[in-house]
């Protein structure tokens, strides 16, 4: 069964700092990653996702997603945070023949000014 | 193009009382799947519902719970004779083709006391 490991709870940055949250996974095949991102009291959104092709993926919001195959790995980075990026975020990893999605347990970022 | 829809946004339900929990997915979209967040957890997936059909209902407790999704109208997610763990927030999410590959797009959820 596949799961997903975001080893930081929370992480505090001052504004116009880059981020990187990071995002392990376990899977047998090839996944498919996503990150969504949680305001208070709100739904999911989706940031960005990765199922095959070019390892480097762009989202919204300035955000953007390396999948590292090697590592096991798929980190979403900013290179300047702003005070609304502050949430909660998750990663999740779909597979091919199920369509649930299995999420990592969050990472709750707070942004200083 | 509407989002995915839920209603109630809260609901409070006194213990022994039953919670209905509706979802109506996006124009297009005829897969819905249900996820369950517990206070400063992650999302768990319950179960996931094709019109007319339970595809995979392995995250669901085996008792209280039931779900479906009609040909007609929004999917329902019944809890019966609700007890105080049932507290959460309930996401619904839809996805337009049953690859895993395809990303969920999700409702803002319905909030659930149990008191």
């Amino acid at each position: 069964a596949q799961s997903v490991t975001q080893p930081d709870i929370h992480i505090t940055v001052s504004e116009g700092a880059s981020l990187e949250l990071r995002c392990n996974y376990s899977y047998g095949a090839t996944p498919y990653l996503f990150w969504y991102v949680q305001s208070p009291g709100q739904g999911l959104q989706l940031l960005l996702k990765y199922f095959s092709g070019d390892t480097l993926v762009q989202g919204i919001k300035g955000f953007e997603a390396e999948f590292k195959r090697s590592q096991s790995s798929f980190n979403l980075r900013k290179p300047s945070v702003h005070w609304s990026d502050a949430a909660e975020y998750f990663c999740a990893v779909g597979t091919g023949t199920a369509s649930k999605l299995t999420f990592g347990t969050g990472t709750r970022l707070q942004v200083t000014l | 193009n509407a989002g995915v829809m839920q209603n109630p946004r809260h609901l409070v339900r006194r213990r022994g009382q039953e919670a209905r929990l509706r979802c109506s997915p996006m124009k297009g979209h005829s897969h819905v799947y249900w996820y369950r967040q517990l206070p400063e957890e992650g999302l768990k997936f319950m179960v996931y519902l094709q019109k007319e059909n339970i595809i995979d209902e392995s995250g669901m407790p085996k008792e209280r719970f039931s779900a479906e999704f009609p040909k007609e109208g929004p999917s329902i997610l019944r809890i019966q004779q609700v007890v105080r763990g049932d507290s959460a927030a309930y996401f619904c999410a839809s996805s337009p083709t049953t690859k895993g590959g395809n990303e969920q797009y999700f409702g803002p959820g319905t909030r659930l006391t149990v008191t």
